[in-house]
């Protein structure tokens, strides 16, 4: 089974950019990386997917070096509204299996 | 709001006890997937449906089972309820089939808070 690693938490201020990274061993070449977010009593909320390279929306950034074996959510001029859980879900067995992240805690700061 | 809905929002039983919680996926969403997610543990996923067959399988104890029915509402059954099984119960949907290989962005709801005392 895939096994991921996040940081547990992150301190930001309003404005800067912020990166997190999420490790990811034993994922299918063509198996796409998830990121969700999630606020305190409520369901996660998809961000952004994609399975090589670089992905980008809206709303953020995920790159994926050419391992695969790790990926970097990456959120622009974050704000306070963002102080939230980032969670990343990489699909494992066979693709029978999906397997969340620990989750990192972000916090921004005025 | 993600348009799948759950009921009910809260739950409080009794060790040894069944409960049934229920999920209503967006429309025109064929997949539902329930998770647990508890302080220990973090977030699991528990099984997949697609179209009223099961799909995937994940950390799902024996003590639990799922069904999705005909008009794609599915039920998450828990019985010999534990104190360990205290936890918030989320369900998502998708319009995808497989779990990977394939762009699949879910999308959850609310939850279940279930209390076992």
């Amino acid at each position: 089974l895939a096994k991921t690693t996040q940081p547990i938490s992150m301190d930001s201020y309003e404005g800067q950019e912020v990166n997190i990274t999420c490790s990811h061993n034993n994922i299918a070449t063509n198996d796409y990386i998830t990121w969700y977010q999630q606020f305190p009593s409520q369901g996660p909320r998809f961000i952004i997917q994609g399975y090589k390279t670089k992905v980008t929306n809206e709303v953020a950034s995920l790159f994926i070096p050419a391992d695969r074996k790790s990926s970097t959510l990456s959120l622009p001029r974050v704000s306070l509204s963002d102080t939230a859980v980032y969670y990343c879900l990489v699909p494992s067995n066979a693709g029978n299996m999906l397997t969340f992240g620990g989750g990192t805690r972000l916090m921004v700061k005025p | 709001d993600s348009g799948v809905t759950q009921t009910p929002k809260h739950l409080i039983t009794a060790t040894g006890q069944r409960v049934t919680l229920r999920c209503s996926p967006r429309s025109g969403d064929l997949s539902v997937y329930w998770y647990q997610q508890s302080l220990d543990q973090g977030l699991q996923f528990l099984i997949q449906y697609y179209n009223g067959e099961e799909r995937a399988k994940g950390n799902i104890l024996e003590r639990f089972s799922a069904q999705q029915f005909p008009d794609l509402h599915s039920e998450l059954n828990l019985s010999s309820l534990e104190l360990g099984d205290s936890a918030l119960y989320f369900c998502a949907s998708s319009d995808r089939p497989q779990l990977a290989a394939s762009y699949n962005e879910q999308f959850f709801g609310p939850g279940t808070r279930l209390t076992v005392l």
